[in-house]
């Protein structure tokens, strides 16, 4: 089993449009949280941090399910410039601020259509 | 201010051949990480740095792979007998582990290694 699943879509939605995602992780002891966005061909930027409390950032809002190890990213509104492929990722603190190894899922893509 | 910086951003080589990819992270930035992505695919992690040493290696395919970083700073991926799977992008991050918002990870432009 990999350790963060995502269902690698293609979502294709209008514009307007809420559009959910979802993430799976394998080990219970993961400790943070976060979805990335890709554009095609480009780098991954950080999107939005994951809170058991939830974390509303404008559109875009990441939850996380600790016991059924599940992390969602909604986003409200679709606009054609939100069409990217979006990461989940999930990582152990190493201590203190630091962080070990970072673990992307394959990503979702999606596709926001006139 | 200047971002990650990696060299070659293309890298065509023949199979059996090795290859040297670097990486000059942010200044100031302790944490460095390597990743490679297969197309349409998410990123697999090779391995990380804090300061010179590599806590975590675990990702790194086999032993013909290998990652140093020397004075905290510059990093070098070095693949040797390249096989036609190595081929894929390899992309170099950093953060500060003190100034950067929790989950970041500043990433370079990759370097596109295509293995004939």
């Amino acid at each position: 089993r990999k350790e963060v699943e995502q269902d690698p879509g293609p979502f294709n939605v209008p514009e307007g449009a809420t559009v959910a995602f979802n993430c799976t992780y394998s080990n219970s002891a993961s400790q943070s949280f976060f979805w990335y966005r890709q554009d095609c061909r480009k780098e991954p930027k950080l999107l939005v941090s994951v809170y058991s409390s939830g974390n509303e950032d404008g559109r875009f809002t990441a939850q996380l399910n600790r016991a059924s190890q599940y992390i969602s990213l909604l986003i409200r509104d679709s606009k054609l410039s939100d069409s990217a492929t979006y990461l989940c990722v999930v990582t152990f603190n190493a201590g203190g601020t630091s962080y070990g190894k970072l673990t992307f899922g394959q990503g979702t893509i999606l596709t926001v259509h006139p | 201010g200047a971002g990650v910086s990696q060299s070659p951003s293309n890298k065509v080589t023949e199979k059996g051949k090795d290859v040297e990819l670097r990486c000059d992270p942010i200044s100031g930035h302790t944490a460095l990480y390597w990743y490679r992505q297969s197309l349409g695919q998410g990123l697999e992690f090779l391995i990380y740095f804090q300061g010179n040493s590599a806590p975590d290696k675990s990702g790194l395919p086999s032993d013909r792979f290998s990652a140093e970083r020397t004075g905290g700073s510059v990093s070098t991926l070095t693949i040797q007998r390249t096989q036609q799977e190595d081929s894929a992008v390899y992309l170099c991050a950093s953060r500060h582990n003190l100034r950067d918002k929790a989950g970041t990870l500043h990433f370079g432009n990759g370097t596109r290694l295509t293995v004939t």
